[in-house]
């Protein structure tokens, strides 16, 4: 399968604690996108990447969230000091160059239950 | 950032063509229109996309109007496996793909 891959799929996590999620992209795309979801939303944006430089980030990345993309490959999410307010799912997306035309891939999401 | 309408909700029956509408008229000249569609606990999975023309694959068909403040994603015959939540998004050059509520779509055996 060579599509966008996210793991954990699941994690539920004590409020406070602190969770990370991987995405591995499709491989020979540069650009990546992070979104989160709660029940019955749309896909709201939070960041993505064009290799591995962040160029853009949605108000709704707190400074507890910090995404990554070290070598312009897999990326990863990770949200400090979890409060319940954090559990949705997060999704990941990838892109060839111009994400006009172009579409995104999205992987099948990881959800964040914080208890 | 873009915006689009869609209806709520819609029902169709099973094996009957489904037409879903959405309005997007502060569209711009270089603003493509794509469409998703996200099934109960998946990611959203493209549909189609279109700058102008009317645009066919083997999901859907995607009619664009003349003046491009709307379009309509065809099913032509629905199955059950078809109900999702399906969503017009407005793709504007450098800027990436806002989602709104979509149009969650009931098919009916």
């Amino acid at each position: 399968d060579t599509g966008v891959s996210q793991n954990p799929r699941h994690k539920i996590t004590k409020r406070g604690q602190n969770v990370t999620f991987r995405c591995d992209p499709i491989s020979e795309h540069n650009r990546l996108y992070w979104y989160r979801q709660t029940l019955g939303q749309g896909p709201e944006f939070l960041t993505y990447f064009q290799n591995e430089a962040q160029l853009e980030k949605s108000r709704l990345l707190s400074d507890r969230f910090s995404a990554e993309r070290p070598k312009g490959s897999f990326s990863t999410l990770e949200i400090q000091r979890t409060e319940q307010g954090d559990s949705a799912m997060y999704l990941c997306a990838s892109s060839g160059q111009g994400a006009s035309g172009n579409t995104i891939y999205f992987g099948e999401g990881s959800w964040l239950t914080v208890v | 950032d873009a915006k689009t309408t869609q209806p709520n909700s819609m029902e169709s029956n099973e094996e009957e063509p489904v037409h879903l509408p959405c309005n997007h008229s502060t569209i711009s000249g270089t603003d493509y229109i794509h469409w998703y569609r996200q099934l109960p606990s998946q990611g959203p999975e493209y549909v189609i996309h279109g700058l102008t023309s009317n645009v066919n694959n083997r999901m859907a068909s995607l009619a664009i109007a003349e003046d491009r403040k709307s379009s309509t994603l065809i099913l032509h015959r629905a199955t059950l496996r078809d109900a999702a939540v399906y969503y017009c998004i407005l793709v504007v050059y450098g800027q990436n793909f806002v989602f709104g509520p979509g149009t969650r779509l009931s098919v009916l055996p």
